[in-house]
């Protein structure tokens, strides 16, 4: 069964570093997201992307915040200067398309540890 | 904009029994989907149940069922025969019809009493 996976699955790094969180969607799919959950906290739409450009972003995805699909498969998001409330899970997710009861297909999450 | 609002934070259920989780939400939109995710301790999200807003016939996925009350904006879920592998956060969640954005809830812990 294809899956949304993500890459690496836990991630440590010093405040102020570069990060980047790579994820690889279904195949077929067309529309991509990004989600963070705070330990213990909701989970919170960062952004939305389709064909090849964001179609909206939160309030929390600010000028730190960048989306790429590099090479048709991977979907990356960066974080340029990691803040310590940057420390959170990051969900990678895709749909095929927005028709019907589709549903998003999540990855397992990469947990950023911003010490 | 859409809100969804779980107000039970934790819930504890006996193995075998049944556990009913609230999740009540808001919008504008009059045809729409609801969704309540499982998040097990691995953290990976997984749909458990789906519901279309203009079917009047509650959803139901083996153990699982949901209780619909559009009028109210109201989408519990029902837990019957509880397991031990049913313990997990679950999220009620809503898509944005236009670009199936997801609006979440803050979740519930489900605990399953041996």
């Amino acid at each position: 069964e294809p899956e949304v996976t993500q890459t690496p699955s836990h991630q440590v790094t010093q405040m102020g570093q570069e990060v980047i969180l790579r994820c690889v969607p279904i195949s077929n799919h067309l529309y991509f997201y990004w989600y963070r959950q705070i330990l213990g906290q909701k989970v919170e739409f960062l952004v939305s992307f389709y064909n090849n450009e964001i179609s909206e972003k939160s309030e929390i995805f600010d000028d730190q915040f960048s989306v790429e699909r590099p090479d048709g498969s991977n979907f990356t998001l960066k974080i340029r200067s990691t803040k310590l409330e940057d420390s959170a899970m990051y969900f990678c997710a895709s749909i095929a398309g927005l028709a019907g009861a589709n549903e998003q297909f999540f990855g397992p999450g990469t947990r950023l540890t911003v010490l | 904009a859409q809100t969804v609002t779980q107000s039970q934070p934790e819930m504890s259920v006996q193995e075998a029994e049944t556990v009913t989780l609230s999740c009540t939400y808001d919008t504008s939109e009059s045809d729409y989907y609801l969704f309540w995710y499982k998040q097990p301790p691995s953290r990976q999200m997984i749909l458990v149940i789906r519901q279309e807003a203009y079917k009047q016939q509650n959803a139901t996925e083996n153990r699982f069922s949901v209780n619909f009350q559009k009028a109210a904006k109201s989408f519990s879920l029902k837990i019957s025969d509880s397991q031990l592998g049913d313990a997990a956060m679950y999220f009620c969640a809503l898509p944005r019809s236009n670009d199936y954005k997801l609006s979440f809830g803050a979740g519930t812990t489900v605990t399953v009493r041996a």
